[in-house]
């Protein structure tokens, strides 16, 4: 699986967009750009997938490149609770990807 | 409804004693299984996989095993646990496209 690269930590002001930068120089084309969020004390959680397109959900929006070497991954208007850290994974879709985690992004969201 | 089951949610264990964490799927069958571990202040290492009864891959070299004696369940396991096997235990499933499901895992202290 290709490696990436994230900032270590980052802070947001509440009611602010948050933007989580991603490197993946080295993604090969069938791979997903898969972004998860894990809160304190609990199991990470499935916040937003794409392979070229932009996507956009519920939760947050992810922006990838057009060379596919990086991606961003927004929180529209973050809150206290989007306090976590939040890992950007590349991986073949489907059931024989292995989940693979960085240290990912620590997202202070600040009052 | 797909649900992942894992328990218990936390457990004091001393040194030397067995181990044994469960884990169950809900709603689906044949699943890809997999057993995480966080140290304290560390990142999710990925310990085992499945894709099938009997079909376990190890990832790294440890004192656990993990065994699937039925389609939907994934036991991790230890004869004797040490110090360094304290940590916060994740089950995982992957349902396909949308990205993997964390049970709410097992947080052990060796003592």
């Amino acid at each position: 699986d290709a490696k990436t690269t994230q900032p270590p930590s980052m802070d947001c002001a509440e009611g602010r967009a948050a933007n989580l930068p991603c490197n993946h120089s080295t993604i090969s084309g069938n791979e997903y750009v898969y972004w998860y969020r894990q809160i304190h004390s609990q199991g990470p959680q499935y916040i937003i997938h794409g392979l070229k397109n932009n996507e956009t959900n519920e939760m947050a929006s992810l922006i990838i490149t057009e060379d596919r070497k990086s991606s961003t991954l927004i929180l529209p208007h973050a809150t206290l609770r989007d306090t976590a850290v939040y890992y950007c994974i590349v991986l073949i879709s489907g059931n024989t990807g292995k989940l693979i985690f960085g240290q990912g992004t620590t997202l202070q969201v600040k009052p | 409804s797909q649900t992942i089951h894992q328990w218990p949610a936390t457990l004091v264990q001393p040194v030397g004693s067995p181990l044994s964490l469960e884990c169950t799927v809900e709603g689906t069958s044949n699943p890809n299984l997999y057993w995480y571990r966080q140290a304290a202040g560390r990142g999710l290492q990925l310990l085992f996989y499945s894709i099938g009864i009997d079909q376990i891959s190890s990832e790294v070299p440890q004192n656990l095993s993990a065994s699937r004696p039925q389609d939907r369940q994934f036991i991790l396991s230890s004869k004797k646990l040490l110090l360094s096997d304290s940590g916060f235990y994740l089950c995982a499933w992957n349902p396909g496209t949308y990205g993997y499901t964390f049970g709410s895992g097992t947080r052990l202290t060796v003592v």
